[in-house]
Order: C-alpha cells, then structure tokens, then sequence
C-alpha cells in the first residue's frame, strides 16, 4: 500500500526566512509525484509534477527535488502570500495508479 | 476560460435526505475524480470515471453514487446510507485516467445538521 508522510504538519516562517518542507514517500512503481497548493475553502491548485529521482522543477520561489525516498519543497525568500497548506501526492504502477495523498504541511508566512 | 465548476459551493441537508453535487468541465478531459477531505487526513478517492458511461469505486464508495453521461460532467450524490457525509467534496479532471496530472474544482462543503 503506498504511504506519503509529511513534515511539518505546520510550519511559521518570517518574511524572507527560506525553509524546506518534507515529503517521504513508500510506492510500488512510482509514476509521478506531486505537489499542490490549497487555500483555506478552496480547492488544490496544482504546482509540479516529478518523475525521477534527480529530478528538479522551480516556479517563482519554490523549488521541489526528488529522491528515491522523500521530496523536498524548498521555499526561497517566502513572502505571506506563500501563506497556504501544501499537499503531496504520488502515483504508484501498483493500485491502479491511484493518487495517495498526504495530510499537508500548513505554512504560515509573517510580515 | 477552461477549468472545472462545482455547485453549489455550500450545501446543507438534513439526516436522511440525498444531495447531489454538481461538477463540470471544459477542458475535454476523459477522466474526472471525486475526492473527500476531512481535517486531519488526506484527500480520500470516492469514485473515478475514465470514458462516459463508465465508472469505478475507490477507496470510500460506500454510500455513494455517480453518473457519467456526458463528458463534461461528472455529478456525485451523497446518499442517506452514507454514515458521516459532513465534509469538503472536491472533483478533479486529467486527460486520461490516473496518468495525467489532476487538476482540482474549487470544493463543495457539506453540512449534515
């Protein structure tokens, strides 16, 4: 059965302090992992998608990495609009290549 | 613009009633999900379709039911045999089943008073 776990569950940063969140993952045949943004009341919006371990993807101030094991969500120079829970999720080649999600961590960005 | 609806965005129902959520797309995607998110726990897969007229169980089907008979629309009714439908109802569309990127509708919350 695949698993995701991560870490912070929530996390409260100072304008401009650069962090990282964690994902570590179990899956048998990854496919794919990836992350989304949710706003409170809101549906996940969709941020990137990583295929292999090595691989890296960035979009304004985020960066997200993989390994064989975790992903890492590093966040540069975080600004309060950053303010949101971030999800992970992965893809396995077993269970019929459903997404398992992981329960977010909650990031807070203060001015 | 090209994206996923759902209504209504707030929903109330009394014990023992059935409701249906709606959720459309314009984004010609063959596949559509329906997710359930409490606090504290993951988005849980309810139900997923992968062509019209078809339709699979995922891991939390129990008391609920869907349709698919036209592309663009995949709606989800929450029936009375559904023990604790209280939650925040999401749909997703990707181009194909399970090996796309999913994107997400903006939620339906359902209260049971």
């Amino acid at each position: 059965e695949d698993q995701v776990t991560q870490s912070p569950e929530a996390l409260r940063l100072q304008e401009g302090e650069s962090s990282s969140l964690n994902c570590s993952y179990t899956v048998s045949g990854l496919r794919g992992l990836f992350w989304y943004r949710q706003d409170p009341g809101k549906g996940p919006e969709f941020l990137f998608t990583l295929y292999s371990a090595g691989e890296e993807k960035e979009k304004e101030r985020l960066k997200a990495t993989l390994t064989k094991k975790e992903s890492f969500l590093h966040i540069t120079a975080p600004k309060p609009e950053d303010s949101a829970t971030y999800l992970c999720a992965v893809q396995g080649s077993g269970g019929g290549n459903k997404l398992t999600f992981g329960t977010g961590t909650q990031l807070k960005v203060e001015l | 613009d090209g994206g996923i609806t759902q209504s209504p965005k707030y929903l109330f129902r009394k014990e023992g009633q059935n409701v249906t959520l709606s959720c459309e797309q314009n984004l010609n995607h063959d596949a559509m999900y329906w997710y359930r998110q409490d606090p504290g726990q993951g988005l849980r897969l309810i139900y997923y379709s992968q062509i019209v007229n078809d339709f699979q169980k995922g891991d939390i089907a129990e008391g609920y039911s869907v349709s698919r008979e036209k592309k663009e629309s995949f709606p989800l009714t929450v029936t009375s045999a559904q023990k604790n439908p209280t939650a925040f109802y999401l749909c997703a569309s990707s181009p194909r089943v399970h090996t796309d990127t999913q994107y997400f509708g903006p939620g339906t919350r359902l209260t049971v008073l």
